[in-house]
């Protein structure tokens, strides 16, 4: 069936590099992903959205890229920080082009450490 | 503005016992989630309403699954009679348009 998925589990960087954390989604008719980030003990935190009419949408420190034509969504974070070490969840909605408010689904998550 | 709440946020029941789990929506949210994490693996949905009625319940996986949402204000979700494979984290998110759903800091079920 459809699906979102990730790449990697686990990823460690040092404190002040960049971080890539990947997604792969299956759906072509999702028109709008959303990363999110997850502390322990603490729900999903909004990070960045994208809509599928775009394909590079920039934050502060964050930036989350689509590719619609492999099915790729990243997210980078510049300049890693401690305060960064946290699961993190792409997921997908769609109809959102329709204005239809609809479930979202979830990859498995990446947990990403940062070294000191 | 405050955001989600959820009460309990942790629960440990025995198998066979019923468990209610409450959800407090942003103030003004017509939209309603509910999704569940079970042990290492991703975030699923469970059903979505709108004000008070249920828009999509597909992702409840059974009938011990109870969910309401009286007043289209807060939402309760009872598991009746519990079993061990219902342990999980139980998140609520409510959004007020098409997009950004903001999560609530879940109930951790635990069920022995």
């Amino acid at each position: 069936g459809e699906s979102v998925g990730l790449h990697l589990p686990t990823l460690s960087v040092q404190e002040g590099d960049n971080s890539i954390i990947n997604c792969a989604y299956s759906n072509s008719a999702s028109d709008y992903f959303i990363w999110y980030k997850q502390e322990s003990g603490k729900g999903p935190q909004f990070i960045i959205d994208i809509r599928s009419n775009m394909d590079k949408r920039q934050g502060q420190r964050v930036t989350v890229l689509l590719n619609k034509t492999v099915k790729h969504l990243s997210l980078q974070i510049a300049a890693t920080q401690p305060g960064d070490s946290a699961v993190y969840f792409c997921a997908e909605n769609m109809g959102v082009s329709s204005g239809s408010a609809r479930q979202l689904t979830f990859g498995s998550g990446t947990q990403l450490t940062v070294l000191p | 503005e405050a955001g989600v709440t959820q009460f309990p946020s942790h629960s440990v029941i025995e198998k066979g016992q019923t468990v209610t789990l409450r959800c407090d929506p942003i103030s003004g949210h017509d939209n309603l989630y509910w999704y569940r994490r079970v042990m290492g693996k991703e975030i699923k949905f469970l059903l979505h309403f709108v004000k008070e009625s249920k828009q999509d319940e597909s992702g409840m996986p059974n009938n011990r699954f109870l969910a309401e949402r009286t007043g289209g204000t807060y939402s309760t979700l009872k598991v009746q009679p519990a079993e061990l494979e219902d342990s999980g984290v139980y998140f609520c998110a409510s959004s007020q348009n098409y997009r950004e759903q903001y999560f609530g800091p879940g109930t951790r079920l635990t069920v022995t």
